[in-house]
């Protein structure tokens, strides 16, 4: 099993300002990356897959990328709706295995 | 428009089989373009996946899950189902259904359904 580990746990950052998430895989996944956004009480939402294509609908703003077994998620400049939980996944191999998350709270 | 519905008790007693199903609407789960599955998040942690299926019969389970999981599928009601057996209070999560595309390279969950909270006690 791919074991994924995401740093920092909690990252406090101030409206406008940059973030920047990293998520690490215990072996290669090539670029068979994901990464989502989960707000309180919703289903997680994808942003980005192919460790750097964003789905459909999300803006410009947040950017992914990396290979292999490291992997970042920027988010250029934070809105009030970007606080919230991300996730990274990785689905090159069975079992497909999740990050632990990291909270992106106000400053 | 793609919509996935999960649907079942709330409640759930230790040592009984909980039991899920998930109703989609907007594409076929015979569709080759897809795998479907499912994952859940105890309250206040992470994700979990549980397993997915793809419409030629492959099923792929969690190995942590796999002796006490099963995922069925009705064709015909285009709907997939999950039991999970001889549940614990560990159990005790939301539980989304999921869909992923089966090219290689786009196979991220990219369609959640809301989520249903299945909680275990007595």
């Amino acid at each position: 099993e791919i074991v994924m580990t995401q740093s920092p746990a909690t990252l406090s950052v101030s409206p406008g300002e940059r973030a920047t998430l990293s998520c690490r895989a215990s072996q290669s996944v090539s670029s068979n990356l994901a990464w989502y956004q989960q707000r309180p009480g919703q289903a997680p939402r994808l942003l980005i897959y192919g460790a750097s294509t964003r789905a459909t609908g999300i803006p410009g703003r947040f950017s992914g990328s990396g290979s292999g077994t490291e992997f970042t998620l920027t988010i250029s400049s934070l809105q009030s709706e970007d606080f919230a939980v991300y996730y990274c996944q990785q689905y090159n191999n069975w079992p497909r295995t999740f990050g632990q998350g990291t909270k992106v709270e106000i400053k | 428009q793609l919509q996935l519905q999960e649907s079942g008790p709330g409640l759930v007693k230790p040592s009984e089989t909980l039991s899920l199903t998930c109703i989609v609407s907007g594409d076929s789960i015979s569709s080759t373009n897809y795998y479907w599955g499912w994952i859940r998040q105890p309250p206040g942690k992470g994700l979990e996946w549980i397993g997915s299926f793809y419409y030629s019969g492959s099923t792929y389970y969690n190995p942590s899950l796999t002796s006490r999981v099963t995922i069925s599928v009705d064709t015909s009601n285009n709907h997939f189902s999950l039991k999970v057996n001889s549940v614990t209070a560990a159990d005790t999560a939301v539980y989304f259904c999921a869909r992923q595309p089966a090219v290689a390279a786009k196979a991220s969950f990219n369609y959640w359904g809301q989520g249903t909270l299945v909680t275990v006690s007595s």
